[in-house]
């Protein structure tokens, strides 16, 4: 089975503070996702990488960077954390190109800032 | 910008009912992809449908892609309460290389 792994499942933050999610996946998938997701807008892409120190920004990549040193290893940091990114974050890695391979998704963090 | 539009929002059942969720966009996308979210997990893939007019059964549910590929529904027989939960639509661009996903719809199946 692939298993997908968030570092934490909840976490509480201050404003201005720098954070760290981070994904890793055991199937040797290429491609690795970040999401958010709040209630009533679905999932929002974040960033997403297709190989080790690849990275193409999403749709709402402001206020965000990500790192991929290894292929297993995907990890999102908020540079500054702010109150209007508490959301849940989840990380999801395919091995097909493109948008039309299956994402496995990890269980997510739920991260909230103070 | 490519948008899913799902609806309803929220459906809450009987055991036993039928319903239908659709996915509407003005958009064309080469697939469409359904997940099931249940709480305190990640989206799970349900299905993937790829063909205008494609019909795909997953034993009670089935899902549909329209012809002109820029709109779905996921219809559901006789619900169980293991039926619960966010399922979301996602949609995969012709030319670009992630997927645009809907809001959700969040069903409850009473027993």
């Amino acid at each position: 089975d692939v298993k997908v792994t968030q570092s934490s499942r909840y976490l509480v933050k201050r404003t201005g503070e720098k954070v760290f999610l981070e994904c890793v996946q055991d199937m040797d998938h290429e491609n690795m996702f970040w999401y958010r997701q709040d209630p009533g807008l679905g999932l929002r892409l974040i960033y997403f990488s297709y190989d080790v120190k690849m990275k193409e920004k999403g749709d709402i990549p402001e206020g965000y960077s990500v790192s991929r040193e290894k292929k297993e290893r995907f990890s999102l940091i908020l540079e500054s954390a702010s109150t209007n990114q508490t959301s849940m974050y989840l990380c999801a890695s395919s091995f097909l190109g493109g948008a039309t391979g299956t994402q496995y998704f990890g269980p997510g963090t739920r991260l909230l800032v103070l | 910008t490519q948008l899913l539009e799902q609806s309803p929002q929220f459906l809450s059942i009987q055991e036993g009912e039928n319903l239908t969720v659709y996915c509407n966009s003005s958009s064309v996308f080469s697939s469409l992809q359904w997940y099931r979210q249940e709480p305190g997990e990640g989206p799970v893939l349900l299905v993937t449908v790829v063909t205008g007019g494609e019909v795909k059964k997953l034993k009670r549910l089935t899902f549909q892609f329209g012809d002109a590929r820029k709109d779905s529904s996921l219809h559901i027989t006789a619900a169980q309460p293991g039926d619960t939960g966010l399922y979301l639509c996602a949609g995969a661009s012709e030319y670009g290389n992630k997927l645009v996903f809907g809001a959700g719809t969040i069903l409850r199946v009473k027993s």
